[in-house]
């Protein structure tokens, strides 16, 4: 049962142009929200997050939206630059019983154009 | 302050042998979270400590696989008898607290052959 769904595995962008990478989910007991960002053989890294009592959070070029009455949240980045060509994961928190997992989408792999 | 440190980088092991993957979570950090990524696949939660004690480990499979992160020194995620099919990415995340963010490790690309 997928929780988190990334339902594009790529997307591909000009640089310079606005990138969005959207992401599902159904449990609705999640209260936390976060994005990574992933190069090849390396670790996810932090990216931005946002909790279920907000409906945007920005920093910089990255931009979060949440929707929870659609249990929907995107990733804006702009201007998209090629630095930012990487796996992108949408991941959820499930606060159960004192633990603090993260449940993982499968990934977007965007690619930006120069 | 170093980031998580996780070795090796690159295990590569017979089936039936055992594997130990080690995590230095980053410093002060009490919460460590491990983490399994097949291939063409999303992390996959597996097990959270906390100093001495497992928290959540309703994501390691019932057998073969066990973690700890004694008082003193790495967490070690270790697995008896590897198969093919534990061949993946393993990564390890560690945070202050329980409310604040969890940063990853470089992982460990496990090889069964």
């Amino acid at each position: 049962d997928q929780q988190v769904k990334q339902n594009s595995p790529s997307l591909s962008v000009q640089e310079g142009r606005i990138s969005i990478l959207n992401c599902d989910y159904t449990n609705s007991m999640f209260d936390y929200f976060l994005w990574y960002k992933k190069y090849p053989a390396e670790g996810p890294t932090f990216l931005i997050s946002i909790s279920s009592i907000k409906d945007k959070n920005e920093d910089g070029r990255f931009t979060v939206f949440l929707n929870k009455s659609a249990k929907h949240l995107s990733l804006h980045i702009v201007p998209s630059q090629p630095g930012d060509s990487a796996v992108y994961f949408c991941a959820a928190r499930a606060t159960q019983g004192g633990s603090e997992k993260l449940v993982f989408g499968k990934g977007t792999k965007l690619t930006v154009n120069p | 302050n170093a980031g998580v440190m996780q070795n090796p980088r690159h295990l590569v092991r017979r089936r039936g042998q055992e594997a130990r993957l080690r995590c230095s979570p980053m410093k002060g950090h009490s919460h460590v979270y491990w983490y399994r990524q097949l291939p063409e696949e999303g992390l996959k939660f597996m097990v959270y400590l906390q100093k001495e004690n497992i928290i959540d480990e309703s994501g390691m499979p019932k057998e073969r696989f066990s973690a700890e992160f004694p008082k003193e020194g790495p967490s070690i995620l270790r697995i008896q008898q590897v198969v093919r099919g534990d061949s993946a990415a393993y990564f390890c995340a560690s945070s202050l607290d329980r409310d604040t963010e969890a940063f990853f490790g470089q992982g460990t690309r496990l090889t069964v052959v």
